[in-house]
C-alpha cells in the first residue's frame, strides 16, 4: 500500500463546475498537508498549505483536512479552463528537513 | 517571493557525457534543497537532499557517484548526471526550503534531459 493515494483520472468536468480533488494516507505522523499544480513540462506550484486538520480557502480554492480519516481534499469553485492542470498533494512530518511525499498526481480538464 | 530557477530547462546530450544542472533560490537563503526525478504521468520521485556545507542525502536506489550534487551556498545547488545513458533521461526538477522549520518546499521550473 503507497503512503499517499491519489485517484490519477483524468477528471473532465465543464468550465464553472465544483471541482473536488481527494487524497488518502496511511501515515497518521503527517502533520503539513499541501496541495501543488503542475502545468504540462513545468514544476509543481504551491497552490495551499496547511498545517493539521481544518478548512483553508484561497480565493476559489479550499483545501480541507480530516485527520481522523486520513483524508484530505482540495475544492476549486467556479472552475476555469486555466484550471486545467495535474494536482499534486503532498504531505510531511514535522522535522527540519520537510522531506515531502507526494501523490501520483490528479489530471484535470477543465472544458470551454 | 519563494522564487526557484533552474538551468537549463532543457538539454540534449550524448551517451556518456556529463551534465550539470543548477538550481538557484531567487529571493530567499535555502537551507536545503531537493532533488527530484519525474518520469512521464508520473509523480515526483526524491532523489536526494542536500544542506548547504554538507554531503547530500541520498534515496534508496539512487547512485549516488552517477548523481553528483553539491550544495555550496545558501542559493545554490547543483546536480551532475555523470556519464548519462538514455535511461537518465528524464525531468528532473529541484526545490528549496527556508530556513524556518515549517517552510514548505518550493520548486524550480525543471529541466528536461534527453540522453541520445
Amino acid at each position: 500500500q503507497k503512503e499517499v493515494e491519489q485517484d490519477p483520472g483524468p477528471l473532465s468536468v465543464p468550465e464553472g463546475a465544483i471541482v473536488s480533488l481527494n487524497c488518502t494516507y496511511s501515515n497518521s505522523a503527517f502533520q503539513y498537508f499541501m496541495w501543488y499544480r503542475q502545468y504540462s513540462r513545468k514544476g509543481p506550484e504551491l497552490l495551499m498549505y496547511t498545517y493539521s486538520s481544518g478548512n483553508k480557502e484561497d480565493g476559489r480554492f479550499t483545501a480541507q483536512v480530516d485527520k481522523s480519516s486520513k483524508y484530505i481534499s482540495l475544492f476549486i469553485r467556479d472552475s476555469q479552463p486555466s484550471d486545467s492542470a495535474t494536482y499534486l498533494c503532498a504531505m510531511s512530518e514535522p522535522g527540519g528537513y520537510q522531506k515531502v511525499t507526494f501523490g501520483t498526481g490528479t489530471k484535470l480538464q477543465v472544458i470551454p | 517571493g519563494a522564487v526557484v530557477s533552474q538551468h537549463p530547462s532543457r538539454v540534449i546530450c550524448k551517451s556518456g557525457t556529463s551534465v550539470k544542472i543548477e538550481c538557484r533560490s531567487l529571493d530567499f537563503q535555502a537551507t536545503t534543497m531537493f532533488w527530484y526525478r519525474q518520469f512521464p504521468k508520473q509523480s515526483l520521485m526524491l532523489m536526494a537532499t542536500s544542506n548547504e556545507g554538507s554531503k547530500a542525502t541520498y534515496e534508496q536506489g539512487v547512485e549516488k557517484d552517477k548523481f553528483l550534487i553539491n550544495h555550496a551556498s545558501l542559493t545554490l545547488s547543483t546536480l551532475t548526471v555523470t556519464s548519462a545513458h538514455p535511461e537518465d533521461s528524464s525531468f528532473y526538477i529541484c526545490s528549496a526550503s527556508g530556513q524556518s522549520t515549517t517552510d514548505t518546499q518550493y520548486f524550480g521550473p525543471g529541466t528536461r534531459l534527453t540522453v541520445l
